[in-house]
């Protein structure tokens, strides 16, 4: 069946605009998460949905970053704006429920200029 | 506090040698769980196993193994007869209480004919 999808796969931007990464999740999984990865920090959880709640949001780095899930499905986080250090690979990952594997999109590459 | 600890930055080794990637991780809790992905250059995490912390057998699959061992906190990867299609990096993850995938920084695996 289809994976974890996300889009755009690449986004470059100016400093201080506004971005907005997407994530479809596996169809069924209830779970969602977003995570960054960079070079100098690695594998960054950043927040956690169950349904359309979060009640994980700790990973989040500054209020410009928010994130809002509808439906059960899609999933949208945003940046506003911008800076060079948010300049990073966000992945989504879903799970079937929370206690269950996570499974990985391909990332979207966010370079901010 | 839960941390994982990748030691080994990057391992170079020829085809057909065995390889073992090494993971150790620190926890307070008594129920956690134990991941090891792969992001080959394409970049997407792909997951390859998962055990819980009531869990000591060791797992084999195919030219894969893992060896779970709680009293010296570890939970190392195996691959025997390596193969060029094995270089990636690998990443360990500890879950605890919550749902959160904290990562080791990743080993980078290179295979060369």
């Amino acid at each position: 069946g289809a994976g974890v999808s996300q889009s755009p796969s690449n986004k470059v931007t100016e400093k201080g605009k506004d971005v907005e990464l997407r994530c479809d999740p596996i169809s069924g999984h209830t779970a969602l998460y977003w995570y960054r990865q960079s070079l100098g920090q690695g594998l960054e959880f950043l927040i956690y949905f169950q349904g359309n709640s979060a009640p994980d949001k700790s990973g989040l780095p500054s209020d410009r970053f928010s994130a809002e899930r509808t439906g059960g499905s899609v999933s949208t986080l945003t940046i506003q704006r911008t800076q060079q250090e948010d300049s990073a690979v966000y992945l989504c990952a879903s799970s079937l429920d929370p206690d269950n594997t996570q499974y990985f999109g391909p990332g979207t590459r966010l370079t901010v200029l | 506090a839960q941390k994982v600890t990748q030691a080994q930055t990057e391992i170079s080794v020829v085809e057909k040698e065995d390889v073992t990637l090494d993971c150790v991780y620190e926890t307070r809790d008594t129920t956690y769980y134990l991941f090891w992905y792969k992001q080959p250059p394409s970049g997407e995490l792909v997951f390859l196993i998962r055990r819980n912390s009531f869990d000591e057998q060791n797992e084999i699959s195919g030219r894969y193994s893992w060896n779970f061992q709680k009293s010296t906190s570890s939970f190392n990867f195996t691959i025997t007869a390596s193969q060029v299609v094995d270089s990636a990096v690998y990443f360990c993850a500890l879950r605890n209480s919550g749902y959160a995938l904290n990562f080791g920084k990743g080993t980078s695996l290179l295979v060369t004919p």
